[in-house]
This record gives C-alpha cells, structure tokens and sequence, in this order.
C-alpha cells in the first residue's frame, strides 16, 4: 500500500522560501512508470498543479507556468521523497500543499498525501 | 495552465442520477480524470482515463469524455457521494483543474 507522508513549516515569512518534504512508503521515487506532483489549494485559487518529477532513465521536471521561475522540485533516492522549494512567497502563496502519485505518468493521481497548511505572513 | 470550467453547484434527490460537467478546449482529445473531496480531506481519484474506476470505487460513478466537455455521471446517488468534485487534464505537460462542483444531495 502506498504511502506519503509530508513534512515542513507551517508558517513561512513573505519573501522567503516555502520547503516541504513528501516521503514516500510502498513505491520508489525512482519508479520508471510513476510520476511525482505537488499541487496547493486555497479558497481563491481552487486546486493547482505546481509540477512534477519522474524517472525514465534520467530525471525531468514540469512546472506550470504560474510558479516556474520560482520552483524547484528534487528527487531524494537515498531517502526515496521529494521536495518541493517555492521562493519568494507572498500572502497569495498561503494553501494547503498535496503531493500526490501518478502511478503510470499518464495523468491521473491516485495516491495523495495527507496535506500541509502553509500561511504565508510575518 | 490548461482551463477547464465546472459549474459551481449541482444538487440531486437521493437515487437519482447527478451530471457534472468540465468543459475545456478539445478536452475530448486529452483523458479527463476526476476527483472527489470531502471536507478536511484529500482528494480521491473516482475516475481516470475518461471513463475508468479505480478499485474501490462505486459502480455507480461513470464518466465520459468527447468534443469539448467530459461529463462526470453518479447513478443512484446516495448521500455520502455529497462532496466537491474536480475534473482534470493535461496540456503540453502542464496538469490543470476545474474550479469544482460542490455536490448537494437534498
């Protein structure tokens, strides 16, 4: 049975970095078949994709457009997670954070974690 | 990001059939997914690839997908399906969602 369990702040200042950690039980981020995404909610935003990592003889990332000159997502295989880095947040980066699973990179996710409430503010 | 338009609310007499509709541009050219979520709670996947079930889910969710618009259908609607739903999709590798419908069972 998969498993993620996501890690970090709660609570991140304006103009800093947003890091957050999703471990991963029952699959291997270096899966050749997975992919592995972040997506935020909040109340004005709805849901978002932020972007995605995945194995398939090298490493790749997507980024959505909205937040691409400001993300970095990392694969950790000595520790099988990922991590998501969003810099220079503001107020309107507050949400709640998902990683989640796609488990053949065809599009749909079916494993998600549990969520981490990030409020941006000093 | 890809658009893809929900209607904010649909409401539906328990064991009747619920319709909710995503709309985007040649959307029946790409695989819809949808996802349900109940309050404080993750989202779960109830249908991928336009028209399968993962294990687990109810018969009673189907879905389609052609032209412009995929359509998610709960037969037989019972009040635990009352929830937000979400369809998504994918554009040059850039996932986007719908804003949402909430689901009302009266």
């Amino acid at each position: 049975q998969v498993q993620l369990q996501q890690s970090g702040p709660g609570l991140v200042k304006p103009s800093q970095t947003l890091s957050l950690t999703c471990a991963i039980s029952g699959d291997s981020v270096s899966s050749i078949s997975a992919a592995w995404n972040w997506i935020r909610q909040s109340p004005s935003r709805g849901l978002e994709w932020l972007g995605r990592t995945y194995y398939r003889t090298k490493w790749y990332n997507d980024y959505a457009v909205s937040v691409k000159s400001r993300i970095i997502i990392n694969p950790d295989t000595s520790k099988n997670q990922l991590s998501l880095h969003l810099k220079s947040v503001t107020p309107e980066d507050t949400a709640v954070y998902y990683c989640a699973r796609d488990p053949k990179g065809w599009g749909y996710m079916d494993v998600w974690g549990k969520g981490t409430t990030v409020t941006v503010s000093s | 990001s890809y658009e893809l338009t929900q209607p904010p609310s649909v409401s539906v007499s328990p064991g009747q059939t619920a319709s909710i509709t995503c709309s985007g541009d040649k959307l029946g050219n790409k695989y819809a997914c949808w996802y349900q979520q109940k309050p404080g709670q993750s989202p779960v996947l109830v249908i991928y690839q336009d028209t399968k079930r993962p294990s687990g889910i109810p018969e009673r969710f189907s879905g389609s997908n052609s032209g412009n618009t995929a359509t998610l259908t709960i037969s037989g609607t019972q009040a635990m399906d009352e929830a937000d739903y979400y369809c998504q999709a994918w554009d040059s590798s850039t996932g986007g969602f719908g804003g949402g419908t909430k689901l009302t069972v009266l």
